[in-house]
């Protein structure tokens, strides 16, 4: 089973700054990574696929970089809806798995 | 719109049992892969099982989930045997982004989620 491990568990941020999201895979990935945002009470929601291709109707202040077994998700500049929780996930073999997740909380 | 609503969670006794159902609308239903993932209270995500052109488990439930489908329905199920209080979490139900075939395993839909508590 591949470990996904993100980092830092949780960062406090202003509206406006700019913050980047990593998560590191146990074994290679190539591109097969995706991020989800999940707020209190929702579901998650698709925000990234193939490490760095934006899912439809999600903002350009979203972008994710990576291969391999480094990844980031960073987001411009931070406005009040993002403050939620970010999940890595990984999906080029079975079992799929999830990063335990970032909370991003307001400074 | 797409959109999927999942149902049957509840309280069950360890041992017990329960089938969960996601009803499908908005989409092809029987054009597309579907998920369960589940998320224990204050935890992460954590995918269960996968149809697609066959089905996948995670080992922890492998011999006590099985996932069906019926496209006549428009509905996945999640037939849970041998409950215990690990299996208490949020269980929700997710579409693949892109129509099968894929190996392009994410997830564009997901459902509100049903509760499953496991207690006696």
């Amino acid at each position: 089973e591949i470990v996904m491990t993100q980092s830092p568990a949780t960062v406090s941020v202003s509206p406006g700054e700019r913050v980047t999201l990593s998560c590191r895979a146990s074994q290679s990935l190539s591109s097969d990574l995706a991020w989800y945002q999940q707020k209190p009470g929702q579901p998650p929601r698709l925000l990234i696929y193939g490490a760095s291709t934006r899912a439809t109707g999600i903002p350009a202040r979203f972008s994710g970089s990576g291969s391999g077994t480094e990844f980031t998700l960073t987001i411009s500049s931070l406005q009040s809806e993002d403050f939620a929780v970010y999940y890595c996930q990984m999906y080029n073999s079975w079992p799929l798995t999830f990063g335990g997740g970032t909370k991003v909380e307001l400074k | 719109e797409v959109q999927l609503l999942e149902s049957g969670g509840g309280l069950v006794q360890p041992g017990g049992s329960l089938r969960l159902s996601c009803a499908a609308s908005g989409f092809s239903f029987s054009n597309y892969f579907m998920i369960w993932v589940r998320q224990a209270p204050g935890k992460g995500l954590e995918w269960i099982s996968t149809i697609a052109s066959t089905t996948y488990y995670r080992d922890s439930v492998k011999g006590r989930f099985t996932i069906s489908r019926d496209n006549s329905k428009n509905t996945v199920y999640l037939q849970m045997n041998s409950l215990s209080p690990e299996d208490t979490a949020i269980y929700y139900c997710a579409k693949y982004i892109y129509p099968s075939p894929t190996v392009t395993r994410v997830f564009d839909t997901w459902g509100q989620g049903t509760m499953v508590t496991v207690s006696s």
